[in-house]
């Protein structure tokens, strides 16, 4: 069974300077989806960026990049010139290849707090 | 906006009682989810339907019932309800293909019982 976790349960970042949430998993799959999901405290679930583990090129999504290092299993998120904005629960999830039950398996979540 | 929409946004019931949740999916998304998050948890998928079929299964208790139906909109069937119960459910919808593979959120249904 596939695990996904997020060993930072809360982190803290000055505004306008760059974070870095961290993301391991577990799979035997080979061609899988992975993705960042940010849930601010309205609770809705919104999609930050998405990766396609067959691309080798990190995905990027203006100030949100990724590290994705499919060998070691491991996905990081990069937020760049942090916004008061970007305080929120960050989930990284994975989801099998397309086709497939497509449900997401989610990690625990990284609590950010962006400070003034 | 994700184009999920569901409903009731809140709802308050007593143990024992039941309740149906509702999920209207993006426009032409065939694929829905449930998700429940709660505390203690954290965000677990209960169950998923593609065009009308179960697809797949997940932490879903045996008092929880889910269909979708032809017009593709599906419904969350809560019974025996038990203070543990209480939790946000979420839906989710996506096209299930290869370039479309993207789940969305609803808004979530935000559920006590009291």
């Amino acid at each position: 069974a596939q695990t996904v976790t997020q060993s930072q349960p809360e982190m803290s970042v000055q505004e306008a300077e760059t974070v870095t949430l961290s993301c391991t998993y577990d799979t035997s799959e080979n061609n899988y989806y992975l993705f960042w999901y940010k849930q601010p405290p309205s609770r809705q679930m919104i999609l930050v960026i998405r990766q396609e583990a067959y691309k080798q090129q990190n995905a990027t999504e203006n100030r949100f990049s990724v590290n994705f290092q499919k060998a070691a299993k491991s996905f990081s998120l990069k937020i760049s010139d942090s916004q008061l904005g970007d305080t929120a629960m960050y989930f990284c999830a994975f989801m099998k290849r397309p086709g497939s039950q497509g449900n997401l398996i989610f990690g625990k979540g990284t609590k950010l707090s962006v400070k003034p | 906006d994700s184009g999920v929409t569901q409903t009731p946004k809140h709802l308050i019931t007593a143990t024992g009682q039941r309740v149906t949740l509702r999920c209207s999916p993006r426009s032409g998304d065939l694929s829905v989810y449930w998700y429940q998050q709660s505390l203690d948890q954290g965000l677990q998928f209960l169950i998923q339907y593609y065009n009308g079929e179960e697809r797949a299964k997940g932490n879903i208790l045996e008092r929880f019932s889910a269909q979708q139906f032809p017009d593709l909109h599906s419904e969350l069937n809560l019974s025996s309800l038990e203070l543990g119960d209480s939790a946000l459910y979420f839906c989710a919808s996506s096209q299930t293909t290869a370039s479309g593979n993207t789940i969305y959120f609803g808004e979530g249904s935000w559920l006590t019982v009291v």
